[in-house]
Formats: structure tokens, C-alpha cells, sequence
């Protein structure tokens, strides 16, 4: 067990949908990064907040869009959802957000979209 | 999105036999992290690595940073049957964001 939770774990939804995905880091973490991992696909980074800031982008689209609240916990919306949509998502958490902080995931949520 | 390469793509072992994987990058990064995958899982944390030139274990597990900075070898000893799942390597960026970028994966599967 990490200690980064993630709710739920499993969710399905038709396209056109709108979902929010919940993460809770590890007791002490600041960072936290948000990661869509496809079929047999490697992680693809999202975006990570750092004490409630958005410190870095990546591939995310403009139909998702991403918080992280005062108490550190963080969530991920996803909005217009399709068909292509449909992944494990996790988010990770790390104590800070330097250069020597190691990353522990969550289970994961995964979105079927049909 | 940028990757890391990460080879083999997939390897059928004998269980008892070593296992080597690497990962390669035309960038220069921090810190290389190894993860391991199970089916539906999160990836978990094996080993951290913070140094050029660093070699650090974890059980049967070693793993090394490679001198350039671009890239890093993980090897596996005596092969048991839970060692199967992807493997993932990660390099943390230069850049003034510290992201991580995260390798295509190297999916083991040990024969009994």
C-alpha cells in the first residue's frame, strides 16, 4: 500500500459525460500528478499541483481539467468524455517537488466511457 | 507525449535466469526511478536512483544510472514466477518542473 488513495476505483459513463476522479496523497505530501495510462499503453503525465498550485502540464486536453484543494487532496474532472476517453488514470503523490523526490501511485480509477 | 526507450518491448524467461532491461533518452536527467506494474494495478516503487554512476539494490533487484545521464539498467537475479508484470522506467527532466517521463515498459513473463 502507497498510502495515495484514489476514488473510485472502477467508473463507467457514456460519451458526452462529465466525471471527477479523487486523490488523496500520502500523509505529508505536497506534489501531486495526475497520469492516463491507455490499453497496454506507458503513463502519459497530466499535470501536477504543488500545494495547491499547478507547477507542470502535459498532454492534458482542454475538456479536463484538474484541482488541488487546501487540504492537498486533488481532483481530476473530465468533461465531453469519448469513446477514447476510456483508460486507467492514476495520480501520484511525492513530498515535494525537486529534483530528488521520488513518486508512489494510487491504484488507479479506470473510466469506461461507452 | 515524450517517452523514454525502453527495451526489450517483452521477454519470455526461464524462471532462475537473470533479467536485464535499459531505458535511453536523448536528454540528460536527475533522478531514474523503476517501477513494477501488476495488471490493474499502480505501478510500485522498486528503486530510486540520484547519481551518475550510482548502482543501487533492492533484493534481487539492481539498478544502475548511467554515466551520460541518459540512461539506466535493471537487472533482475534468479527470476521467480511473481517477477511477471510490466516494468517501467522514469527520468525526471532537467527542466524547471521536475517532471517525471515514464519509458514504453518492459512486460516480464517467467516460465515456470
Amino acid at each position: 500500500d502507497s498510502g495515495v488513495t484514489q476514488t473510485p476505483k472502477h467508473l463507467i459513463t457514456a460519451t458526452g459525460q462529465r466525471v471527477t476522479l479523487r486523490c488523496s496523497p500520502r500523509s505529508g505530501d505536497l506534489s501531486v500528478y495526475w497520469y492516463q495510462q491507455s490499453l497496454d499503453q506507458g503513463l502519459q503525465f497530466l499535470i501536477q499541483y504543488y500545494n495547491g498550485e499547478e507547477r507542470a502540464k502535459g498532454n492534458i486536453l482542454e475538456r479536463f481539467s484538474a484541482q488541488q484543494f487546501p487540504d492537498l487532496h486533488s481532483e481530476l474532472n473530465l468533461s465531453s468524455l469519448e469513446l477514447g476517453d476510456s483508460a486507467l488514470y492514476f495520480c501520484a503523490s511525492s513530498v515535494a517537488a525537486g529534483p530528488t523526490y521520488e513518486q508512489y501511485f494510487g491504484p488507479g480509477t479506470r473510466l469506461t466511457v461507452t | 507525449g515524450q517517452q523514454l526507450n525502453q527495451s526489450p518491448q517483452s521477454m519470455f524467461i526461464q524462471e532462475g535466469e537473470d533479467v536485464s532491461m535499459n531505458c535511453t533518452s536523448s536528454s540528460i536527467f536527475n533522478t531514474w526511478l523503476w517501477y513494477k506494474q501488476d495488471p490493474g494495478e499502480g505501478p510500485v516503487l522498486l528503486i530510486a536512483l540520484y547519481k551518475a554512476g550510482e548502482l543501487t539494490s533492492n533484493g534481487r533487484l539492481t539498478a544502475q544510472f548511467g554515466i551520460t545521464r541518459k540512461d539506466s539498467f535493471l537487472n533482475i537475479s534468479a527470476s521467480i514466477p511473481s517477477d511477471v508484470g510490466i516494468y517501467f522506467c522514469a527520468g525526471q527532466t532537467t527542466s524547471g518542473t521536475y517532471k517525471y517521463i515514464f519509458g514504453t515498459g518492459t512486460r516480464l513473463k517467467v516460465l515456470a
